[in-house]
């Protein structure tokens, strides 16, 4: 594929239920982020990867939220136990690597709703 | 700590006129600035950063180091140009992960 594709498009799910978001970035790019975009808090910080690893877990806002991936590839980022508050737009973006000015591409994003 | 603010949520201005999109950074080190756009049901995508001082779709941002400052402009706006702007920031911590700003959302009016 040309760009960064995420899937879902869009995920409802009842409150309580665990979600997986799965983040397909561009080919050969060996960095990779999560944001969450959401009313009010605009687009925040959840995680990254260089490679199959993540050495910066700081921005994930509970233990609810785990992030991993594999083959140096797909991520899926996973929400248990839902709350409502989770409800956002979940970004995953990729990049040739971890460096400055190193430009980041982004995916159409997953819109999910905890209801 | 690192912080983008982005004062205006929504900017409105005519086919026409000069558009400033403003944005303050504060960050203790040397930072990289960009402006990402968002159109309408359309992904974030990257308009400009400021190592590249290059103008895109006529707009130009100058890195203020003194202001604390990335301003956005074009002389005259165009209605395609109506869209959600994000300034961000990157460093040196989170892999150079983007510190964004709340956004402003632009509209041309005819």
């Amino acid at each position: 594929g040309a760009g960064v594709s995420q899937s879902p498009s869009n995920k409802v799910t009842e409150k309580g239920k665990d979600v997986e978001l799965r983040c397909d970035p561009i080919s050969g790019h060996t960095a990779l982020y999560w944001y969450r975009q959401s009313l009010g808090q605009g687009l925040e910080f959840l995680i990254y990867f260089q490679g199959n690893s993540a050495p910066d877990k700081s921005g994930l806002p509970s233990d609810r939220f785990s992030a991993e991936r594999t083959g140096g590839s797909v991520s899926t980022l996973t929400i248990q136990r839902t709350q409502q508050e989770d409800s956002a737009v979940y970004l995953c973006a990729s990049s040739l690597g971890v460096g400055k000015n190193t430009e980041a591409f982004f995916g159409q994003g997953t819109r999910l709703t905890v209801v | 700590a690192q912080r983008v603010t982005q004062p205006e949520k929504l900017l409105s201005v005519f086919k026409g006129a000069p558009v400033e999109l403003k944005c303050n950074y504060s960050y203790s080190g040397s930072p990289e600035l960009f402006w990402y756009v968002q159109y309408s049901r359309q992904r974030l995508q990257l308009l400009l950063r400021h190592i590249s001082r290059e103008s895109i779709k006529g707009f130009t941002a100058d890195l203020n180091k003194g202001e604390t400052s990335f301003h956005l402009k074009k002389p005259f706006a165009q209605e395609e140009d109506s869209a959600m702007y994000y300034c961000a920031l990157s460093g040196t911590n989170s892999g150079y992960a983007l510190n964004f700003g709340k956004g402003t959302s632009l509209l041309v009016t005819p």
